[in-house]
């Protein structure tokens, strides 16, 4: 099976930097993704990592230790827009994804 | 990206009838397509694996004959929600990927079927 934990919720101040921890178990790893939610709407894909290491998408940062069961998602230069539920995700055979509880982040001004 | 829509964005419907959900791919193939459900301030919870011109493959505690699954085109997948109970209003989901796309892991969701039964 496949457990998943991240933060519930978090507080950062616009333009600041927000770091976002998903630590998981699994039998077999095929890879995780991160997803963000706004209130009422589906998720849209943020990254994918299946390797260890950073990978850089603009604003949106996700690192991947696939021996410590390990991942953040990074997001530089926070905007108001950024308030939204960041969803971790783990890949499993036949394509399926487990999805942890979400981390909702507030933006304050 | 993939585009994925789905049909109707809200629905409300009187307990004891049956609901259909679409979702579609709009612009490529999806042979596979996945249904998630998420009640407030929970995350999504996958349904069932809809595979197209096959029988759907259910999540454990998913009961196959209230959620029927239809995936009749490579384009289109169905959701029926049979006698439906208020227990079952909830945000109902799809996804799909793109088997063509560099980076086809990707799941592309649907803007989500808000259900509201009364």
């Amino acid at each position: 099976g496949q457990n998943i934990d991240q933060p519930t919720e978090m507080t950062a101040t616009e333009g600041a930097i927000v770091q976002i921890n998903c630590t998981y178990q699994t039998s077999g790893f095929n890879g995780l993704f991160w997803y963000q939610q706004h209130a009422g709407e589906a998720p849209t894909f943020l990254s994918y990592n299946v390797l260890d290491g950073l990978e850089e998408k603009g604003r949106f940062s996700s690192f991947l230790s696939r021996s410590k069961g390990y991942s953040y998602l990074l997001l530089k230069e926070l905007q108001m827009k950024d308030s939204a539920s960041y969803l971790c995700a783990l890949k499993a055979a036949g394509n399926k994804l487990t999805f942890g509880g979400g981390t909702r982040v507030l933006v304050k001004p | 990206g993939a585009v994925v829509s789905q049909h109707p964005s809200r629905v409300i419907c009187k307990s004891g009838t049956s609901v259909k959900i679409e979702c579609r791919s709009l612009d490529f193939q999806a042979t596979t397509m996945f249904w998630y459900r998420q009640f407030p301030k929970q995350s999504l919870m996958l349904m069932a694996t809809s595979n197209e011109g096959s029988k759907a493959t259910y999540e454990q505690g998913v009961e196959k004959d209230k959620f029927l699954i239809n995936h009749a085109s490579l384009t289109l997948s169905t959701l029926t929600v049979t006698s439906a109970h208020p227990e079952d209003s909830s945000f109902y989901i799809c996804s799909a990927r793109d088997p063509k796309l560099a980076g086809a892991d990707t799941q592309y969701f649907g803007p989500g079927t808000r259900l509201t039964v009364l």
